[in-house]
């Protein structure tokens, strides 16, 4: 079965750290790789998302993410942590199929330490 | 333009008791899609509808029903209402049913306290 397995439920850096999420998924076929971010009360936001092609993907607020299909990793990394940054994170996938149905991890809450 | 809208923001019910949420989705987007955020958890998918028909469905009881309306809003139905069923529910558009078309763009949810 599909899945996604996010490794930390709970990350702590300094403001100016480097912020490092990791996410690990299985699949036999190829994925569709997400990062979400969620603030407090609020829905989901995509911060970027990998569907094909060039495998470091460049999304919002200066984060990126890294495809690697040997490692079966999709990990999330910002060089230099703001205190707007501490939210929940959630990986997810897609495979392929007749809808969109996207798996989510159980999410990483990054808090940001001044 | 406006993002996806849902209502009410929150609401309070009790065991046994029945309760409907609603999704507006972002103009042009043609797929609706619902999910379970329990606490501390990553959200579930519950059901996908495009075109006012059911593309999908998570692994949910009965209990749970939906629908889409002719101008692409939906509904999420659930009855008999368990404590478990306290939760943010999230609905998500997008242009179409299949995931070339992502990403789906969240609402922020309607929290739902059962009693």
């Amino acid at each position: 079965a599909q899945s996604v397995t996010q490794l930390g439920s709970h990350v702590s850096v300094s403001e100016g750290a480097l912020v490092l999420l990791r996410c690990n998924y299985s699949s036999s076929v190829p994925p569709y790789l997400f990062w979400y971010v969620q603030y407090p009360n609020q829905g989901l936001q995509l911060l970027l998302k990998y569907t094909t092609g060039a495998t470091l993907v460049k999304g919002i607020n200066g984060f990126e993410a890294e495809f690697k299909k040997s490692e079966t990793s999709f990990h999330l990394t910002k060089p230099s942590a703001h205190m707007s940054d501490a939210a929940e994170y959630f990986c997810a996938v897609t495979f392929s199929g007749g809808y969109n149905k996207l798996i989510f991890g159980a999410g990483t809450r990054l808090a940001v330490h001044p | 333009d406006a993002g996806v809208t849902q209502s009410p923001t929150h609401l309070i019910k009790t065991r046994g008791q029945q309760v409907t949420l609603r999704c507006s989705p972002i103009s042009g987007h043609k797929s609706v899609s619902w999910y379970q955020q329990v606490l501390g958890q990553g959200p579930q998918f519950i059901f996908q509808y495009y075109e006012k028909e059911e593309r999908g469905r998570g692994n949910f009881p009965d209990r749970f029903s939906a629908r889409q309306f002719p101008n692409y809003s939906s509904e999420l139905n659930v009855n008999a209402l368990l404590l478990g069923d306290s939760a943010l529910y999230l609905c998500a558009s997008s242009r179409s049913g299949d995931r070339n078309n992502s990403p789906l763009h969240f609402g922020n949810g309607t929290r739902l306290t059962v009693t």
